[in-house]
């Protein structure tokens, strides 16, 4: 079985700084990992995956992750942060080659300052 | 891109009835879709898998007479909390798998959020 951890519930940041999410997982099979966003009164929208490859995962709105097997980590980034980008954000685990549904993290709230 | 209809977006009952959430996706076949649940500050926790034609696969602890998955159509999957009691009251996410292209692209509804009284 795998497990999600978000160590951050909640991250403030002021507009135009860039920001780290983190996401550290654990799995005794290899992995697929995901990031969600989701806005207000919204749903899930997939921001970026790794499934395999270069470990450096490009995503929508900016954003990039970067799978660390050695450190089961796969933290999000983004240089520089817009107000819009305030949104709860979701670290997501599926074992890899299996059935693909994913475990969740408990969701990190990025908060964007002006 | 894909799109998953969720509905009602909220929803307010006494104690002892029963809420039907729907999930519809609207512009592919679903023949898989998974129902979660979410406490505030919480992670998302699977609580069923549907699949067109057959019943649902619970989780372990997922009581499945209490909530009543169907997917009577290949657009269409309900959950319905029977009985509800104020413990039930939780936001509740559905999910379906577009068979078009690779296997991992889940798509979300907007989630109902389920106060019971």
């Amino acid at each position: 079985a795998q497990s999600v951890t978000q160590l951050d519930s909640q991250v403030p940041v002021f507009e135009e700084a860039p920001v780290e999410l983190r996401c550290n997982y654990s799995s005794s099979v290899s992995v697929y990992l995901f990031w969600y966003v989701q806005y207000p009164n919204q749903g899930l929208q997939l921001l970026l995956k790794y499934l395999s490859g270069s470990t450096l995962v490009k995503g929508i709105n900016g954003f990039e992750a970067e799978f660390n097997k050695s450190q089961t980590s796969f933290h999000l980034r983004k240089p520089s942060v817009h107000i819009s980008d305030t949104a709860e954000y979701f670290c997501a685990v599926s074992e890899g080659g299996g059935s693909y549904i994913p475990t969740f993290g408990r969701g990190t709230s990025l908060i964007v300052h002006p | 891109g894909a799109v998953v209809s969720q509905h009602p977006s909220r929803v307010i009952c006494k104690s002892g009835t029963s809420v039907k959430i729907e999930c519809r996706s609207l512009d592919f076949q679903a023949t898989t879709m998974f129902w979660y649940r979410q406490f505030p500050k919480q992670s998302l926790m699977l609580m069923a898998t549907s699949n067109e034609g057959s019943k649902a696969t619970y989780e372990q602890g997922v009581e499945k007479d209490k909530f009543l998955i169907n997917h009577a159509s290949l657009t269409l999957s309900t959950l319905t909390v029977t009985s509800a009691h104020p413990e039930d009251s939780s936001f509740y996410i559905c999910s379906a798998r577009d068979p078009r292209g690779t296997n991992e692209k889940l798509f979300f509804g907007s989630g109902t959020q389920l106060s019971v009284l």
